[in-house]
């Protein structure tokens, strides 16, 4: 049973609109990171938070954001959304990267 | 920019064989991590490979880290359909950053 919990499971959006995803991380992970999966691709790395500020990021544009919060929460906000934004959004925690990552089951966004 | 190529991309195999999953790094690997990945779910940890020459095992699967052939490689001994799913090979890309490869598709037909 995965310690990692994101919602909603799916989501359906129109293009332009702004979408957020919440995450609910294991209780000690201080570690949050995002990826996009697209269909039949592996996932790719969005961005990093480690104790609520920004710690990396990948090849995303701006309008793909995060927050993370103290209760080991976090959000991934992605503004005026585009077709090619579709895929599996999945939430990943980690106390430390040496005792690997606990990824959510993800959501499923769809931009229409 | 590292990147991770997992052969083959699919796999259809009888029930109680054997397969081989390669994942190879076009950098030196530092850390490598096997997920599961059942179609459209999130990822099940398998396993984390960290020095040259690991070899870990859990039930049927093993894998196995060859540090100077920038490669890994994940065994499963007698396949069953519950071994059904996608792999992912995920290296350790630094500043805690995975990356991952395109994933290889697993069938076992009973």
């Amino acid at each position: 049973e995965t310690g990692v919990t994101q919602s909603p499971t799916h989501l359906i959006k129109t293009r332009g609109q702004q979408v957020t995803l919440r995450c609910s991380s294991q209780s000690g992970h201080n570690t949050v990171s995002w990826y996009q999966q697209a269909l039949g691709q592996g996932p790719q790395f969005i961005f990093q938070y480690y104790r609520e500020e920004e710690n990396g990021r990948g090849n995303f544009p701006p309008r793909f954001s995060g927050l993370q919060f103290p209760n080991y929460s976090s959000e991934l906000n992605v503004n005026a959304l585009e077709l090619d934004d579709s895929a599996l959004y999945l939430c990943a925690s980690s106390a430390h990267i040496v005792y690997g990552y606990t990824f959510g089951s993800g959501t499923r966004l769809t931009v229409v | 920019s590292q990147e991770l190529e997992q052969s083959p991309q699919s796999l259809i195999v009888q029930e109680g064989k054997n397969l081989t999953i390669n994942c190879t790094s076009s950098k030196t690997l530092y850390g490598l991590y096997w997920y599961k990945q059942k179609y459209g779910e999130g990822l099940i940890f398998l396993m984390m490979l960290q020095k040259g020459g690991e070899e870990k095992s859990h039930e049927k699967i093993t894998a196995k880290l060859d540090e100077k052939k920038q490669q890994s490689s994940l065994h499963i001994t007698a396949s069953q359909p519950s071994h059904a799913g996608i792999y992912l090979c995920g290296a350790d890309a630094g500043s805690e950053k995975l990356v991952f490869g395109k994933g290889t598709k697993l069938t076992v037909n009973p």
